[in-house]
């Protein structure tokens, strides 16, 4: 079966430090990679999505990237965390060409 | 993608049905009706979800209207494990972007 993993759970970091989430597949191959941010109390946005590797389209103009080195590894970054940039950030998986998105335990960022 | 629209909140007793409604008025005919639940802290878990024909699976049904325009998720026997946000999503197979809104928030009484 698959399963999604993302690493830190929590983080806290201070303005301008840099961040780097990891989110690795297992029990898939050429899977496609989402990004999510929420806001406390919020929606989800989508932020990255990536249909292979080195393939990324972004959907928000931000202070963060996204990279996937790897097949089944996404990571998101940035170089200089902003205050803005706090939040829970949400990995997801879906199979190529199907639609179903499934999401791993999350990270939560917080900036001070 | 189309939007939705959910009630902020429902309350339902344990044991009982749980329906909560989704309205999709601006649906597109190759768009999919996808429910998925969040609980305090957790990532979004996948439900369940349909194109025309009522689905049910072993977590719950989805009943759309014949004219697409809303569809109602039903949670058969709500237990306190069930409260959580419930959002509706309407979106293109194989499209990308998903628009997650608010959410419905169910609490499951004792």
């Amino acid at each position: 079966s698959q399963t999604i993993h993302q690493w830190p759970a929590t983080l806290v970091q201070p303005v301008g430090s840099p961040l780097s989430l990891e989110c690795t597949v297992e029990g898939t191959s050429n899977p496609n990679l989402y990004w999510y941010r929420q806001a406390a109390g919020r929606g989800l946005q989508l932020l990255f999505y990536s249909v292979g590797i080195g393939q990324i389209s972004s959907e928000v103009p931000q202070n963060l990237s996204a990279s996937r080195p790897q097949d089944r590894q996404f990571i998101l970054s940035s170089k200089k965390l902003l205050l803005s940039d706090s939040g829970f950030y949400l990995c997801a998986w879906s199979e190529g060409g199907a639609d179903t998105q499934y999401f791993g335990p999350g990270t939560r960022l917080t900036v001070l | 993608d189309a939007k939705t629209t959910q009630p902020p909140s429902m309350d339902c007793a344990e044991g009982r049905a749980a329906n909560l409604p989704c309205n999709h008025s601006t649906i597109s005919g190759n768009e999919y009706v996808y429910w998925y639940r969040q609980i305090h802290s957790q990532g979004p878990q996948y439900i369940i979800h349909g194109l025309k024909n009522n689905e049910t699976n072993e977590m719950a049904s989805l009943i759309i209207t014949e004219d697409r325009k809303s569809s109602t998720l039903i949670l058969p026997h709500a237990t306190l494990r069930d409260t959580a946000v419930y959002y509706c999503i309407v979106r293109v197979l194989g499209g990308f972007k998903t628009i997650f809104g608010a959410g419905t928030r169910l609490f499951v009484k004792a």
